[in-house]
């Protein structure tokens, strides 16, 4: 199984609500990332958690709030967001050792704020 | 810092013919590994094929080729027999695994990607 799953596919949310992203694997990947990706844009990285712990964030703002629950598992909180954070968010996993470390990504979720 | 440097926006090819993707990349890391991902309109970034930087010898996968020239610091993709759904953005990406401490976890450095066309 060399699946990530992310859920919901699309969201729709005001600037002013509460929603969470999700993302799982069972592949035993110990590192999870969370990507942003523009239109016509490469993919930035946003986090990684590495063993379920934090270990780059890549100064996004505080609006958006990464949870690793545990190992198979990787959520993104959103809150009080803005149009121009509108994008694809992507999620991979990857071994957390630097032996092949590619990173397997999910379909991502569309994200429109209004 | 890592870049990464894809020269070509766009490009188009025949169907069953051959097509090359370039990247160029700038770093003064002696390992890293280097792949090519596919995103279809379908949005899943896909991973293609990958290169670890102490290999000389070039990666394949099928139909898909790779020239890894260290020292030029360039790694390009051939693309042998294309299909209609090799259509997608491809990106050239870097990693660099930094470890130690807190910050343990692969970084991944993308190119602006080039989109290839397969024409019928």
């Amino acid at each position: 199984d060399t699946e990530v799953t992310q859920t919901p596919k699309h969201l729709v949310m005001g600037m002013t609500n509460k929603k969470s992203l999700k993302c799982e694997q069972h592949m035993g990947h110990r590192a999870m990332y969370w990507y942003k990706q523009k239109a016509k844009k490469p993919p930035e990285l946003m986090f990684v958690y590495s063993y379920e712990k934090l270990s780059i964030n890549e100064s996004v703002p505080s609006r958006f709030s990464p949870e690793c629950p545990n190992s198979s598992l990787l959520n993104l909180h959103l809150h009080a967001l803005q149009p121009e954070d509108s994008a694809l968010y992507l999620c991979a996993s990857s071994q957390a050792s630097s032996r092949r470390g590619e990173a397997f990504f999910g379909q991502g979720t569309r994200l429109t704020v209004v | 810092a890592q870049t990464v440097t894809q020269s070509q926006p766009e490009m188009s090819v025949q169907e069953a013919e051959t097509v090359t993707l370039s990247c160029t990349y700038d770093t003064s890391e002696n390992n890293y590994y280097l792949f090519w991902y596919k995103q279809p309109p379908s949005r899943q970034m896909i991973l293609v094929i990958r290169q670890e930087a102490y290999k000389q010898q070039n990666a394949t996968e099928n139909r898909f080729s790779v020239n890894f020239q260290k020292a030029a610091k360039s790694f390009s993709l051939k693309i042998s027999d294309s299909q209609l759904g090799d259509t997608a953005m491809y990106f050239c990406a870097f990693m660099k695994h930094v470890r130690g401490g807190s910050t343990s976890g692969s970084r991944l450095t993308f190119g602006e990607g080039t989109q290839l066309t397969v024409n019928p």
